[in-house]
């Protein structure tokens, strides 16, 4: 069966500071993967998307980048947070069928 | 706009009460679905649907596609149905409502 991990589960970090979060996908090969934030008292956003190694879509203009460095991982990152960037972290892969998504257990980053 | 609209924004219902929960959309769609969010973040999805309507348990899923319009029903709600209630629709990307937090009360 397909499992997304994500890491690290919570994250608190000063403004300024760099970020890597990272997620992995067992179970399946050449997934689309994608990375959301969501804010508090807000939906989900669509940040990146990648439809294989290297590929990488991005969905809204800002100071975090996204990388695929191998088939199942699926990397978020920022070289200077902001205070903004806070929020509730998750990586999703989308199923054969395009019509299913799955998500993973989310990172949840304070900056202060 | 929002391509997916859900109402209400906040639910509080009484043990044992049933509860509906809308999500409309005006994105042409492949399928809907309803997703569950509970207090630790973590996601999981409830139904995918695409015509008709579906029941897990407790729970039931309805699509109108004509009227761009779907329900979430919970029977006999339980205080452990608190949660958010999310409805997303696959177009050429998954968009999502913006959730309805749903709080039973014993």
């Amino acid at each position: 069966s397909q499992t997304i991990h994500q890491w690290p589960a919570t994250l608190v970090q000063p403004v300024g500071s760099p970020l890597s979060l990272e997620c992995t996908v067992e179970g399946t090969s050449n997934p689309n993967l994608y990375w959301y934030r969501q804010a508090a008292g807000r939906g989900l956003q669509l940040l990146f998307y990648s439809v294989g190694i290297g590929q990488i879509s991005s969905e809204v203009p800002q100071n975090l980048s996204a990388s695929r460095p191998q088939d199942r991982q699926f990397i978020l990152s920022s070289k200077k947070l902001l205070l903004s960037d806070s929020g509730f972290y998750l990586c999703a892969w989308r199923g054969v069928s395009l019509d299913t998504q799955y998500f993973g257990p989310g990172t949840r980053l304070t900056v202060l | 706009k929002n391509e997916v609209e859900q109402s209400p924004q906040n639910l509080t219902a009484q043990e044992g009460e049933f509860i509906t929960i809308n999500c409309s959309y005006s994105v042409g769609i492949s399928a809907l679905h309803w997703l569950q969010q509970h207090p630790g973040g973590g996601i999981v999805s409830l139904f995918m649907l695409s015509s008709g309507k579906k029941k897990h348990g407790r729970l039931i899923a309805t699509i109108n596609i004509q009227e761009k319009h779907s329900s979430l029903h919970i029977t006999a709600s339980h205080p452990r149905d608190s949660a958010v209630y999310i409805c997303a629709v696959t177009g050429n990307q998954f968009y999502f409502g913006t959730g309805t937090s749903l709080t039973v009360i014993p």
